[in-house]
């Protein structure tokens, strides 16, 4: 059974420093991971999605890694601002039976100003 | 783009009432819908995947027939919590696979159900 994990749990840090944040999961067959943002009671964000195939995205300041015989994922947030606090998720999709995603614990971030 | 709406956003129902919630693919067909509950501060739960014309098929742990499941539509699944108490109060966010297995999936904005 998939389980994903991520850490830190809780992240605060000042305006302007680079982030990285952490998720593992036990079952590496994976078809896809994919990263989301998530405001504080409001839905999902999607941030980046990496296929199984491949070994990054960018998107803007942002920077998700994927290495599948590991079981981890990384992303990493550059010059981090005050508006990227938030919840950040990051969910496996698993190829067994319905191609479900299961979601990691979350990170919660804020950036102060 | 793909857009996934659920209705209502916030619901405040009493205790021992049912209530149901709608998930719907605006701009594409979904056979496969998935319901997942979140608690306060705590990661999403997949709780169940609907299938178009057939049953869903839930996790374990999870009560089918307190949480019962329609996907009457190629554009709409239906989540109704029954006889709902305070302890099913929750965030409960859909998602819609465009497409066929490998399809993408695109979430919904979720629904606050509050039991009071």
């Amino acid at each position: 059974k998939q389980e994903v994990t991520q850490i830190p749990a809780a992240l605060s840090v000042p305006e302007g420093e680079n982030l990285v944040l952490n998720c593992s999961f036990t079952d590496s067959a994976i078809y896809n991971l994919q990263w989301f943002r998530q405001d504080p009671g409001k839905g999902l964000t999607s941030l980046l999605l990496i296929q199984s195939s491949q070994r990054e995205q960018t998107s803007g300041r942002l920077n998700a890694s994927l290495d599948k015989s590991s079981g981890r994922s990384t992303l990493y947030i550059a010059a981090s601002q005050p508006g990227d606090s938030a919840t950040y998720l990051c969910a496996a999709c698993t190829t067994s039976g319905t191609y479900k995603y299961i979601f990691g614990t979350g990170t919660r971030l804020k950036v102060l100003a | 783009g793909a857009v996934v709406s659920q209705h209502p956003s916030r619901v405040i129902c009493k205790s021992g009432t049912s209530v149901k919630i709608e998930c719907r693919s605006l701009d594409f067909q979904a056979t496969t819908m998935f319901w997942y509950r979140q608690f306060p501060k705590k990661s999403l739960m997949l709780m169940a995947t609907s299938n178009e014309g057939s049953k869903a098929t839930y996790e374990q742990g999870v009560e089918k027939d307190k949480f019962l499941i329609n996907h009457a539509s190629l554009t709409l699944s239906t989540l109704t919590v029954t006889s709902a108490h305070p302890e099913d109060s929750s965030f409960y966010i859909c998602s819609a696979r465009r497409g066929q297995v490998k399809g993408e999936q695109y979430f919904g904005p979720g629904t606050r159900l509050t039991v009071t």
